[in-house]
């Protein structure tokens, strides 16, 4: 099992620009969450989804949108890009809510 | 909604113990759990305590919980250098989806 995967790993975006993180999981998890990680900040939920289909706002949705199509894929998108958007993007997965989280390897984004 | 607190840095020398402290605000959390992260890496979850629980031990890892005070602890035994890393605490309350703090380096000197 890859577990889960991120892809990009880095990304450099200008200002204005969009793009879209893929997370895929192949571990059958109902379960899904964006966070970005920021330093002295830890890490803050953006988005999480309990199931194909469905997707909740989390701490700092703002900026960020989400979808799931499939329950493998969770993706996150940036529709105009802002310096404050920079971060390292982490996914993760769970079988239930309250379960141990799975983590991806992380996407370093810039945005100048 | 739940706040997580914990101290952002820790250091200590080869082969003490470590102890990173955590407290948490939601008194109804059921799920704690100590998550580490490597240099470059995601997160991994080194161990977790269910809230019925006062103490858990798992090898050089120790728990501890005191549910009134709303403290979780986790201890390292005999710390080598390979601990080095952060290490996130993090409780799951009424929302069922985990907070996580802010996180704890520790630097484990030779």
């Amino acid at each position: 099992n890859a577990g889960v995967t991120q892809t990009p790993k880095f990304r450099v975006l200008k200002t204005g620009q969009s793009m879209t993180l893929l997370c895929a999981q192949d571990m059958n998890h109902e379960y899904m969450y964006w966070y970005r990680q920021d330093p002295g900040m830890g890490l803050r939920l953006i988005h999480y989804s309990v199931g194909e289909g469905t997707t909740a706002k989390g701490e700092v949705p703002d900026g960020y949108n989400v979808s799931r199509l499939k329950k493998q894929n969770f993706l996150l998108g940036l529709e105009s890009a802002a310096p404050s958007q920079t971060s390292v993007y982490f996914c993760a997965s769970s079988y239930e809510t309250g379960d141990e989280q799975y983590f991806g390897p992380g996407t370093r984004l810039t945005v100048t | 909604g739940e706040d997580v607190e914990q101290s952002l840095f820790l250091s200590v020398r080869e082969g003490d113990s470590s102890v990173i402290n955590c407290t948490y605000t939601d008194s109804s959390s059921t799920y704690l759990y100590w998550y580490k992260q490597e240099p470059g890496a995601g997160l991994q979850l080194l161990t977790y305590i269910f809230s019925n629980m006062d103490m858990k031990q798992d090898q050089r890892l120790t728990v501890l919980l005191n549910k009134k005070d709303k403290h979780l602890s986790l201890r390292i035994a005999d710390t080598q250098t390979g601990d080095s890393a952060i290490y996130f605490c993090a409780a799951c309350g009424g929302s069922y989806i985990p907070t996580f703090g802010r996180g704890t380096s520790l630097i484990v000197h030779p």
